[in-house]
């Protein structure tokens, strides 16, 4: 799987956007980019993902540049709820591969 | 949705002894399972990957008869930790796929262990 390489550290003000990004430039044609986050003592927990199209759910919105190289994650209004520490994983998609985190990124919403 | 629960939370266990954590997915059939040990202000750190019906995968300088895995059924797992040391002490995660091959994987929500 490729590597991916993110921010160690962020803050964002509640209510405004909060954008991560990642970087995976060595990713390959069939990886898919996730993300999950995990709050303080807690397990994962699965947001969002995309092959190469932007993607929007309730939670968050993924967009993926066009060469596939980076991807932001927008969290729309933050709230204090989302500190967590984000993880941007690539990996191929619908087999038995393993989820391998990287460091992440420590996401702080300050009032 | 996929719900993972992972028994216990927390245990507290003497040096010497053996501590088994479950791991079940409730509402859905785990194919396979996956084991995790993260240490305070480290990321996840992948173990071992178990099949329903067959023999873990381990991880690179995970000791396999340190850390045994079970994975008799579809919808559960267990991690014993064998001769628990102080050095043992993390927070064990694990998370699981189903049958269907879901997009992403569930976790559990996770047991501290601490050895004394």
């Amino acid at each position: 799987d490729a590597k991916t390489t993110q921010p160690p550290s962020m803050d964002c003000a509640e209510g405004r956007a909060a954008n991560l990004p990642c970087n995976h430039s060595t990713i390959s044609g069939n990886e898919y980019v996730y993300w999950y986050r995990q709050i303080h003592s807690q397990g994962p927990q699965y947001i969002i993902h995309g092959l190469k199209n932007n993607e929007t759910n309730e939670m968050a919105s993924l967009i993926i540049t066009e060469d596939r190289k980076s991807s932001t994650l927008i969290l729309p209004h933050a709230t204090l709820r989302d500190t967590a520490v984000y993880y941007c994983i690539v990996r191929v998609s619908n087999t038995g591969n393993q989820f391998y985190f990287g460091t992440g990124t420590s996401l702080t919403v300050i009032p | 949705g996929a719900v993972v629960s992972q028994h216990p939370s927390r245990v507290i266990c003497k040096s010497g002894t053996s501590v088994k954590i479950e791991c079940r997915s409730l509402d859905f059939q785990a194919t396979t399972m996956f084991w995790y040990r993260q240490f305070p202000k480290q990321s996840l750190m992948l173990m071992a990957t178990s099949n329903e019906g067959s023999k873990a995968t381990y991880e690179q300088g995970v000791e396999k008869d340190k850390f045994l895995i079970n994975h008799a059924s579809l919808t559960l797992s267990t991690l014993t930790v064998t001769s628990a040391h102080p050095e043992d002490s993390s927070f064990y995660i694990c998370s699981a796929r189903g049958v269907t091959g879901s997009y992403g994987y569930t976790f559990g929500s996770g047991t501290r262990l601490t050895v004394v």
